[in-house]
């Protein structure tokens, strides 16, 4: 299958301060990404969806600008959480789907910890 | 918008065969997924459904009946590496997954 890489794996920041994550697809052009969150013991939450050269679209419940996203490039999106608070500590999860694909493909994901 | 069911947790023997049902309501619907996800792990994709019928792949198939909103994923010969959880997800139109809950599966000795 393609392969999608997130960065980081892990960060923690301090309250306050912002995270940018990345996402990756390595051999194929992303004409969409997904970005997800999943706090313990719970599923995958869709926050937004980002096509390429385009605005995001979020999901019911999630601040836009809180959580941006910028899907500038077919092989790069970003999720840039501003002014975290220990709240937002929790698993980010980015997929990426080619106009071709039929299914989508996950990044290894981001853990992130806002102390 | 999607609703999603599945069992909480399922407990098996090494050997055995577990089945991990899903059922569910959408307002769209473009295939339905069965996914393994490991602690601290993102998930792996394990099968796809988008027409009724059984598909198999190795020792994990995975049914799905469209009129009854119903899919259920099987594995055989559990070996203790398959203790993790199991997501069952529907995709839409807009290729957008909503995902159940998670079926966490302990193998046992």
């Amino acid at each position: 299958g393609a392969v999608v890489s997130q960065h980081p794996s892990w960060v923690i920041c301090k309250s306050g301060t912002s995270v940018k994550i990345e996402c990756r697809s390595l051999d194929f052009q992303a004409t969409t990404m997904f970005w997800y969150r999943q706090f313990p013991k719970q599923s995958l939450m869709l926050m937004a969806t980002s096509n390429e050269g385009s605005k995001a679209t979020y999901e019911q419940g999630v601040e836009k600008d809180k959580f941006l996203i910028n899907h500038a490039s077919l092989t790069l999106s970003t999720l840039t959480v501003t002014s975290a608070h220990p709240e937002d500590s929790s698993f980010y999860i980015c997929s990426a789907r080619g106009k071709a694909e039929t299914e989508a493909f996950f990044g290894q994901g981001t853990r992130l910890t806002v102390v | 918008g999607q609703n999603i069911d599945q069992p909480t947790e399922m407990t098996a023997t090494e050997g055995a065969i577990v089945q991990i049902n899903c059922t569910y309501q959408t307002s769209g619907f473009n295939g339905l997924f069965w996914y393994q996800q490991h602690a601290g792990e993102a998930p792996t994709f394990l099968s796809y459904n988008v027409l009724d019928g059984l598909e198999e792949k190795g020792r994990f198939s995975s049914f799905l009946s469209r009129s009854k909103g119903y899919s259920y994923l099987l594995l055989k010969e559990l070996q203790m590496k398959d203790s993790a959880s199991y997501l069952c997800a529907v995709r839409d139109g807009d290729y957008k997954l909503s995902f159940g809950a998670g079926t966490t599966v302990t193998v046992r000795a």
